[in-house]
C-alpha cells in the first residue's frame, strides 16, 4: 500500500538542463526526507524538513534545492544537472512524535544524465 | 567516517537454509530499520527497532544499542528474499537522520 508518491517514475536530460521531482506522503507525517542512490546502491540523505522547515542539510552542490510547501510535499529542483547527477532520489516521510521515527520510502525516480 | 558498517555485503542462501545479516555502529545509534530493496527498487520497511528483538514470519531482528549493533536473521529462506537488505541508524544527534549501511546483496538459489 504506497503512501509515498513521487513523480515522475524516470527522466533523461541532457547535461545543463533543469529538472523537477515531486513527493508527496498522506501518512500525515511532519518530517520529510530525500536521499540519493547512486550505481553502488549506497544511499545517502541529502535534505530533511520537519513542518516545512529544513533541518538536515547534508553537504550537496548548491544546484540542488529542496521546496517544501506544507508538511506533505517535498519537491526536489535541480538545475543545471552534471552526469554524475544520474541515480535514483528517494524520498522518505517520518513523525517525529509518538516516540517512533520510522521512515517509509516512495518507489523512487531515476534520473539519467546524457 | 562510516558509522554504520554492514556484512557481508553478498551472501547466497539455498532454499530453505537461513543465515544472519550484521550492522555494526560506530557511536550510540537512537534506532535502527531494517529495509529489503526488490528488484523494482523500492524499499520495504522489514523492522524498526529502539531495543530488543522483533520477529515477523522468517525474520527475526535485535538492536543492542549499548554493543552497538544490530542483527537481522532469515531462516526457511524462499527466492522471494533475494534483493538487498539495507539496516539504516538513527543517531542521537535530535535531527533524526538517518545513517544507511552499504547492503546486504542477497541471492536465494533453489
Amino acid at each position: 500500500e504506497t503512501a509515498v508518491f513521487q513523480t515522475p517514475n524516470y527522466h533523461v536530460t541532457q547535461v545543463g538542463n533543469e529538472v523537477s521531482f515531486n513527493c508527496k506522503q498522506t501518512l500525515g507525517h511532519d518530517t520529510m526526507y530525500w536521499y540519493k542512490q547512486d550505481s553502488k546502491k549506497l544511499l545517502k540523505i541529502m535534505f530533511s524538513y520537519n513542518n516545512k522547515q529544513l533541518i538536515v542539510n547534508e553537504t550537496v552542490p548548491r544546484r540542488f534545492s529542496p521546496q517544501s510547501s506544507d508538511k506533505a510535499h517535498l519537491n526536489l529542483r535541480i538545475k543545471s544537472v552534471e552526469p554524475e547527477d544520474s541515480a535514483v532520489y528517494l524520498c522518505a516521510s517520518s513523525s517525529r512524535t509518538g516516540g517512533s521515527y520510522e521512515q517509509y520510502f516512495g518507489p523512487g525516480t531515476r534520473l539519467t544524465v546524457l | 567516517g562510516d558509522q554504520v558498517e554492514q556484512s557481508p555485503s553478498a551472501l547466497s542462501l539455498h532454499e530453505g537454509t537461513g543465515s544472519a545479516l550484521r550492522c555494526n555502529f560506530t557511536t550510540t545509534m537512537r534506532a535502527v530499520q531494517w529495509f529489503q530493496q526488490n528488484s523494482r527498487g523500492s524499499l520495504i520497511n522489514l523492522f524498526y527497532l529502539a531495543s530488543g528483538t522483533k520477529e515477523n514470519g522468517r525474520l527475526k531482528s535485535t538492536f543492542n544499542s549499548k554493543e552497538s549493533y544490530s542483527t537481522l536473521h532469515i531462516r526457511d529462506a524462499q527466492l522471494e528474499d533475494s534483493g538487498t537488505y539495507f539496516c539504516a541508524a538513527d543517531g542521537n544527534t535530535g535531527n533524526y537522520k538517518y545513517v544507511f549501511g552499504a547492503g546486504t546483496r542477497l541471492k536465494v538459489i533453489a
